[in-house]
């Protein structure tokens, strides 16, 4: 079973479209995170939600919103998407806020 | 701001040989340091921890060193295979378990068969 897996893998839209993101995780964790992997492979933390509640939000534009349905789920929706959105965008999730996270595969985001 | 860095984007070894991938931190109150692996099309994968009440931790083939003093934290990899190669990120974060980890930039590693 994969434990932190996130869907599409793959997400071609044109711009000004609006797309979601799906995770879930099955180890029981409470914390859930969004991180955006740029084209250099920086990796950077988006949001973090603890038992459904929102504890990090980084500066990201309000045009990302998630929204974590339950403790094992955290959805990523992104309104008007731009150019500059284009990214790799993983989904993790950890017992503890800052513990060892377990990644997704990823969602390679292309905006055209 | 804090930031983590890596001093070398690139490394190339030569299959069999030990590897050392280093990174600075400059966060003087991160208290929690995590190594993690990512091959290509792959999310990270956790390799190794360390906390700050600790130098050295060993694993299976890797070692991870921490200098406080120096802000620095290496990982070494013994007997490289062609598996080992991957990107490899540090990541820090303070006050362990409220604190959000935050990654460097990433060193490139390959392992020449």
């Amino acid at each position: 079973d994969t434990a932190v897996s996130q869907t599409p893998k793959y997400l071609v839209t044109q711009m000004g479209n609006d797309k979601s993101i799906k995770c879930e995780q099955n180890l029981g964790h409470d914390t859930m995170y969004w991180y955006k992997q740029d084209s250099k492979k920086f990796l950077k933390i988006m949001f973090s939600y603890n038992n459904k509640e929102l504890i990090i939000n980084e500066t990201v534009p309000n045009r990302f919103s998630p929204k974590s349905p339950d403790k094992a789920h955290l959805n990523l929706h992104i309104n008007s998407l731009e150019l500059g959105d284009s990214a790799v965008y993983f989904c993790a999730s950890s017992q503890e806020v800052s513990a060892r996270s377990f990644f997704g595969q990823g969602t390679r985001l292309t905006v055209v | 701001g804090e930031s983590v860095g890596l001093h070398l984007p690139t490394l190339s070894v030569q299959e069999g040989d030990n590897s050392i991938i280093n990174c600075a931190y400059s966060n003087s109150a991160s208290d929690y340091f995590i190594w993690y692996k990512q091959e290509s099309g792959k999310g990270p994968q956790f390799i190794i921890d360390i906390r700050s009440n600790m130098d050295k931790r060993q694993g299976q083939r890797v070692t991870v060193l921490l200098n406080k003093t120096v802000k620095h934290l290496s990982l070494q990899i013994a007997a490289t295979q062609p598996g080992d190669s991957a990107v490899y990120f540090c990541a820090e974060a303070s006050n362990f378990g409220n604190e959000k980890l935050t990654f460097g930039t990433g060193t490139r590693l390959t392992i020449i068969p």
